[in-house]
């Protein structure tokens, strides 16, 4: 059973970092890219960024550019995403996601239960 | 850059049809995948490359993407298909990907 397992969430005042990460069992982690969405209160689902499997392609959404990185460790199965100067806008549930590629298809098949982020001062 | 526009909100009735629209340029060369989101669960994916249905998706969800507009339709809707519904696409590399706002179905 393929399973993804967030953690790391919590309360961080503005301009904080925060480390999440992603626990990944029941596949073969190490062949798929890698994705994390997220969702503020009330609000829709916005994509974060990607990684592929060796971690040679990481993009991320313009609104966490440049304040948000995102790694992978393919020997321990687990997804990071290291973010900082975070602001209240980046209050959020961040899902982990796996991406099954296949040519041209990109979709998210496989969704964790999420870890919230509090930014509040 | 890409959007993707959603109907805010449908109500249908039990035994119904629903048609959820997805529009977006992308949607002319990219394929359109289709979540369903339950409150307090993650997304679930239910469509996906336009048309395609996941192991497990009851036969009553499909998909369509004529050009600019993805289309995901329920038919026979019951009552557990009372959710929001996000359309997805992402261009060809996979480097980019972009959510529709998403469309609350109501089942009255």
């Amino acid at each position: 059973e393929v399973l993804l397992v967030e953690s790391g969430g919590g309360l961080v005042q503005p301009g904080g970092s925060l480390r999440l990460s992603c626990a990944a069992s029941g596949f073969s982690f190490r062949t798929y890219s890698m994705s994390w969405v997220r969702q503020a209160p009330g609000k829709g689902l916005e994509w974060v960024s990607a990684i592929n499997s060796d971690s040679a392609f990481i993009y991320h959404g313009d609104s966490v550019k440049g304040r948000f990185t995102t790694s992978r460790d393919n020997a321990r199965n687990s997804l990071f995403l290291h973010m900082n100067s975070l602001r209240v806008e980046d209050m959020a549930v961040y899902y982990c996601a796996r991406i099954a590629t296949s040519g041209i298809s990109h979709p998210f098949d496989y969704w964790g239960r999420g870890t919230l982020v509090t930014v509040s001062s | 850059s890409y959007e993707l526009t959603q109907p805010p909100s449908v109500s249908v009735s039990p035994r119904q049809t629903v048609r959820i629209t997805c529009s977006g340029d992308a949607l002319s060369n990219q394929y359109a995948y289709w979540f369903q989101q339950k409150p307090g669960q993650a997304p679930v994916l239910v469509i996906y490359k336009d048309s395609e249905r996941p192991s497990g998706i009851p036969e009553r969800f499909s998909g369509s993407n004529s050009g600019t507009t993805a289309t995901l339709t329920i038919s026979g809707v019951q009552a557990e298909d009372e959710a929001d519904y996000y359309c997805q696409s992402t261009d060809r590399h996979g480097s980019y990907y972009v959510f529709g706002s998403g469309t609350k179905v109501t089942v009255l």
